[in-house]
């Protein structure tokens, strides 16, 4: 079955850089989630799109933002990068705002900041 | 706002045994709670989802069960084999929020042989 593709893998930026993830959710899932992990802490919940519209917004630095296109495809855009952006990057999607079915994750962009 | 906690951080049981990972969470509002299951420096697998009318869901040798007016649920896990060690995670789904998890801290599970 089709899962969450994320890209790149890995990533390795310098401070006051800009990084682009990109994220494909699963076919014909209409919620599209981004998760911030750091070393050895819990997801944190960034933004979410519903039908290419931002649905909800959490802990997301104004430096960073994020766009659902037409294809359901999102990207994450950070700049300005500092040291603290360090982490794993976790896209997921499900349908219906996950309020029937599972988030499926993605194995993450890991980003890390010198 | 909403707070998950899970207890005990860690744990560490021979293969065989059955074992049980909790989970408390503050505000009752839910719609539901997933249980995922996260191997080191890779994603997160949905394991199960309870709705918030539901009482437990089960999966193989997984049981999970959820007491939303104690805010509580429990991760059962039978005939733990090594193949089981990972991080288990609970997150819960906010009636307030529109798609906002909200996850615990998660268990680090190993299993020896």
């Amino acid at each position: 079955a089709a899962g969450v593709i994320q890209s790149p893998r890995h990533l390795i930026k310098e401070k006051r850089e800009t990084a682009t993830l990109k994220c494909y959710p699963i076919p014909r899932h209409d919620t599209v989630y981004w998760y911030q992990q750091g070393p050895g802490q819990d997801p944190q919940f960034l933004i979410s799109f519903y039908e290419k519209m931002q649905s909800d917004k959490g802990s997301i630095p104004d430096r960073f933002s994020a766009q659902q296109f037409s294809d359901y495809h999102s990207e994450l855009n950070m700049s300005s990068l500092e040291l603290g952006d360090s982490a794993l990057y976790f896209c997921a999607s499900s349908s219906e705002k996950g309020r029937s079915s599972p988030l499926h994750f993605g194995n993450g962009t890991r980003l890390t900041v010198t | 706002k909403q707070e998950v906690t899970q207890i005990p951080a860690a744990l560490s049981v021979p293969e065989g045994e059955n074992l049980v990972l909790n989970c408390s969470f503050t505000d009752s509002a839910i719609y539901n709670l997933q249980w995922f299951r996260q191997d080191p420096g890779k994603g997160l697998t949905s394991l199960l989802l309870i709705q918030s009318s539901q009482r437990e869901q089960t999966s193989g040798r997984l049981n999970a069960s959820l007491d939303k007016s104690s805010g509580r649920s429990t991760l059962y896990i039978a005939a733990s084999q090594p193949g089981d060690s990972a991080t288990y995670l609970c997150a819960a789904l906010n009636t307030g929020t529109a798609s906002k998890l909200t996850f615990g801290t998660g268990t680090r599970l190993q299993v020896t042989l």
